[in-house]
């Protein structure tokens, strides 16, 4: 299963842009790049994926390298609420093989 | 809707004995996931479901560790002879097939399992 490599750690001050990196050099063509977040006793939850192209939605933007070995999540304005664990996961849909392998993310730490 | 839901929110056991984790999926989701989680650790995988068969068991640390689905929707995580390193928080998601893709898993918040 291909790996990813994050910062155990990151701090932000609230209503600030907060970029967090994920690198994944050993990515294959078929590896999707999902970001989940985990708040304090709370199971995981969807953040973004994307293959190729840089994607939004209504929580954060993906951006990802032109060579597909790296990612960056950006939430435009961090807030209070998003302080949590957030993981970087590549997905193969190869063969059915649809498991996530989480490691062990980045903690966000908001700043009042 | 209704998300994942998990019964019991907490368990405490004694080592050596048997114990039963359920996991109601989202109505209709036909991929099933399960995984453990220790304190400061991400989640690891155990073993996902497509309907009632499992797909991959790959993650099942041994035999003492079994799992079924046997109708396609709930699905429970069985554990015998437990020992007090199986202590973790037992995490179960659901996805669904969205043409030929899966959508994103939604997780429930867990069942506690403390072997003491």
């Amino acid at each position: 299963d291909a790996k990813t490599t994050q910062p155990n750690s990151m701090e932000s001050n609230e209503e600030e842009p907060v970029h967090l990196p994920c690198n994944h050099s050993t990515i294959s063509g078929t590896d999707y790049i999902h970001w989940y977040r985990q708040l304090p006793s709370q199971g995981p939850e969807y953040v973004i994926h994307g293959l190729t192209s840089n994607v939004n939605n209504r929580m954060a933007s993906l951006a990802i390298a032109e060579d597909r070995k790296s990612s960056t999540l950006i939430l435009h304005r961090a807030t209070l609420r998003d302080a949590a664990v957030y993981y970087c996961i590549l997905r193969d849909t190869i063969g059915g093989t649809y498991k996530y392998i989480f490691g062990t993310g980045t903690r966000l730490k908001v700043l009042a | 809707g209704a998300g994942v839901s998990q019964t019991p929110s907490n368990k405490v056991t004694e080592k050596g004995k048997y114990v039963e984790l359920r996991c109601d999926p989202i109505s209709g989701h036909t991929a099933l996931y399960w995984y453990r989680q220790s304190l400061g650790q991400g989640p690891e995988f155990l073993i996902y479901f497509q309907g009632t068969g499992a797909a991959d068991d790959s993650g099942l640390p041994n035999d003492r560790f079994f799992a079924v689905r046997p109708e396609g929707s709930v699905s429970t995580l069985k554990i015998q002879r437990t020992e007090r390193g199986d202590s973790a928080v037992y995490l179960c998601a659901s996805s669904n097939l969205r043409g030929s893709k899966y959508t994103e898993a939604f997780f429930g918040q867990g069942t506690r399992l403390t072997v003491v």
